[in-house]
């Protein structure tokens, strides 16, 4: 009954791959999130999705693409990683956006070779 | 994006000592939140004080804010080993959330 499940935990991938990352949230929240941590623990948002409109795109890469199927989903699609892809990124979502709290997915470290 | 800035970054007590860590930040703000993580999971929300709130309480936590200084202050009371983790303070100022570099905090048994 987790509330905000990513997967998978770990993805060990070479450079030049494409690659996705999953997120489900079973809270009925109206938002969804991606979030970047990198090794020194700072979280920078990439994305958020509100009733499958994006609403926030911080200078991400147009590699990184999210796509939103429905309400409850909110996947990561990578294209043509690179080295400095290498990080945690967590899914994240919150019933209002941005002003009350989010509740985080364990995460995912992405590592690219 | 401006990072908000933590003190210290790296705290170390024995069980039952308080932990108190800081957080400043830089614009107005329409609240802010405390979150912990335990390594290699995910954040997890402690609590949220509003801007015209000063104070407020969640069993061993207190948090304080004041605004005219921009920061806010995390104390755990009684602290156990199981609150090792790092803990982040995150500012939202018009629709914009800023986190915090961190604090890892280490209790020993």
């Amino acid at each position: 009954d987790t509330a905000v499940s990513q997967t998978p935990k770990y993805l060990v991938t070479q450079m030049g791959n494409d690659k996705s990352i999953k997120c489900e949230q079973n809270l009925g929240h109206d938002t969804m999130y991606w979030y970047k941590q990198d090794s020194k623990k700072f979280l920078k948002i990439m994305f958020s999705y509100n009733n499958k409109e994006l609403i926030i795109n911080e200078t991400v890469p147009n590699r990184f693409s999210p796509k939103s199927p429905d309400k409850a989903h909110l996947n990561l699609h990578i294209n043509s990683l690179e080295l400095g892809d290498s990080a945690v990124y967590f899914c994240a979502s919150s019933a209002v956006s941005f002003n009350e709290k989010l509740f985080f997915g364990s995460g995912t470290q992405l590592s690219v070779l | 994006s401006q990072q908000g800035e933590e003190d210290p970054q790296a705290l170390s007590i024995q069980e039952g000592e308080n932990a108190t860590m800081n957080c400043s930040y830089k614009t107005s703000i329409n609240n802010l939140q405390w979150y912990r993580q335990n390594s290699g999971r995910g954040l997890v929300h402690l609590i949220l004080i509003r801007s015209n709130e000063r104070e407020k309480h969640s069993g061993r936590l207190r948090v304080t804010l004041d605004t005219s200084k921009k920061s806010s202050s995390l104390l755990i009371t009684a602290s156990r080993a199981a609150d090792t983790a790092s803990y982040f303070c995150v500012s939202t100022s018009y629709g914009k959330l800023t986190f915090g570099q961190g604090t890892i905090l280490t209790v020993h048994p």
